[in-house]
């Protein structure tokens, strides 16, 4: 079974600050990589999707990466801000999920 | 557009009893997913559709849960019967090729 990885599980850090989320993953064929916010007792919002023909995505503050030969995919957010403040999962395919990377972005 | 509709939004029941919960898709999505997320593993898939017909129900942890689609616009899952290991947010989420949307969840509490 993919396994997905995401490290680190918490991370806080002052606004205005860039950073970056990671993701691993142990089956190289994969057919696309999300990933989502989830707000406390909310659902999940779709972020960023990228096929495996692609090798990153960008939405405003947002750009993340996929290196399928590595395993790996990185979220990387500019100048945060304290409404970045969420969990951050990435999923394969939608079907298996990591268990997140909870962001604290403090003023 | 509404979203992904389920219900209810909260659930309290004594175990034992029956749990049956429910799902409205966004029209013209034709891939229906059902999640469970828990503190301790995460958000887990449990079975997911295909024009209503199940494609993999693996993640089904036991016979006690069931999963339907009778048409487009409707899904439930069934647990009965219900144990307090059950306790969690049950998501459902549609899609249409890569863009899927999940609905606000159903937090289930078995006691």
């Amino acid at each position: 079974k993919q396994e997905v990885t995401q490290i680190p599980a918490a991370l806080s850090v002052p606004e205005g600050e860039n950073l970056v989320l990671n993701c691993s993953f142990t089956d190289s064929a994969i057919y696309n990589l999300q990933w989502f916010r989830q707000d406390p007792g909310k659902g999940l919002t779709s972020l960023l999707l990228i096929q495996s023909s692609q090798r990153e995505q960008t939405s405003g503050r947002l750009n993340a990466s996929l290196d399928k030969s590595s395993g790996r995919s990185t979220l990387y957010i500019a100048a945060s801000q304290p409404g970045d403040s969420a969990t951050y999962l990435c999923a394969l395919h939608a079907l298996n999920f990591g268990k997140g990377t909870s962001l604290l972005v403090t003023p | 557009d509404a979203g992904v509709i389920q219900s209810p939004r909260h659930e309290v029941t004594e175990m034992g009893q029956e749990v049956t919960l429910r799902c409205k898709p966004i029209s013209g999505h034709d891939y229906l997913f059902w999640y469970r997320q828990t503190m301790m593993r995460g958000l887990e898939l449990l079975i997911y559709f295909n024009n209503n017909v199940p494609i993999d129900d693996s993640g089904m942890p036991e016979d006690r849960f069931s999963a339907k689609m009778p048409n487009a616009s409707f899904s439930t899952l069934k647990i009965q019967p219900s144990e307090p290991r059950d306790s969690a947010v049950y998501f459902c989420a549609s899609s249409r090729r890569y863009g899927y949307t999940f609905g606000s969840g159903t937090r289930l509490t078995v006691v």
